[in-house]
């Protein structure tokens, strides 16, 4: 799995948008990105993942580069309960024949300020 | 659905003790894994099984066993405890490209 290096903490005001960049300059052809989140003390929460093309859920956005080197996490309006840690985490899809694992680094801890 | 479930939330065992982390989950997936937090890491897979009667090692599985008897239930057994081992589990389980965890099970080995 390709490794990522992502900032170690942010901050964001409550109402903007939050922008969570990821590197990930070795990412093969076949591996996606994955992001989640893990509020104090939670279990990790599913946000997005995309494997070439921009995605968007209820939650965020994922911009993925031409080159795929690089990814930014989108929080249109991010509010108080948005501060987490934000792992970013690339590895080959879970298809058939996959073990499905994840490994985790550090993420990025984001604070939303009032 | 419950999603994943797991017992206890917290506990407490002395060095040389034996215990088992129960983790249930009720949406019938194949795939369920157990990790481990250490404060201010991030997780590390431990055990996973890609269904009933099969599992595998992950990175740090050495002083934990598992098995997987039924797609639901996937305990994870600490053999001997040691200080080592504090730490903060959490079990998941995979539909497709998500991962669902559970609320973690926090254990203290003194």
């Amino acid at each position: 799995d390709a490794k990522t290096t992502q900032p170690p903490s942010m901050d964001c005001a409550e109402g903007r948008a939050a922008n969570l960049p990821c590197n990930h300059s070795t990412i093969s052809g076949n591996e996606y990105v994955y992001w989640y989140r893990q509020i104090h003390s939670q279990g990790p929460q599913y946000i997005i993942h995309g494997l070439k093309n921009n995605e968007t859920n209820e939650m965020a956005s994922l911009i993925i580069t031409e080159d795929r080197k690089s990814s930014t996490l989108i929080l249109p309006h991010a509010t108080l309960r948005d501060t987490a840690v934000y792992y970013c985490i690339v590895r080959v899809g879970h298809g058939s024949g996959n073990t499905g694992k994840l490994i985790f680094g550090q993420g990025t801890t984001l604070q939303v300020k009032p | 659905n419950a999603g994943v479930t797991q017992t206890p939330k917290f506990q407490v065992l002395k060095t040389g003790q034996s215990m088992t982390l129960q983790c249930a989950q009720d949406m019938n997936h194949e795939y369920m894994s157990w990790y481990r937090q250490d404060p201010g890491m991030g997780l590390r897979l431990i055990h996973y099984s890609v269904g009933a009667g099969i599992t595998d090692q992950g990175e740090v599985p050495n002083g934990y066993n598992v098995s997987r008897s039924t797609t639901e239930d996937f305990p994870l057994r600490l053999l001997s405890a040691a200080p080592s081992q504090t730490s903060v589990y959490f079990c998941a389980s995979r539909h497709l490209e998500t991962q669902y965890f559970g609320p973690g099970t926090r254990l203290l080995v003194l």
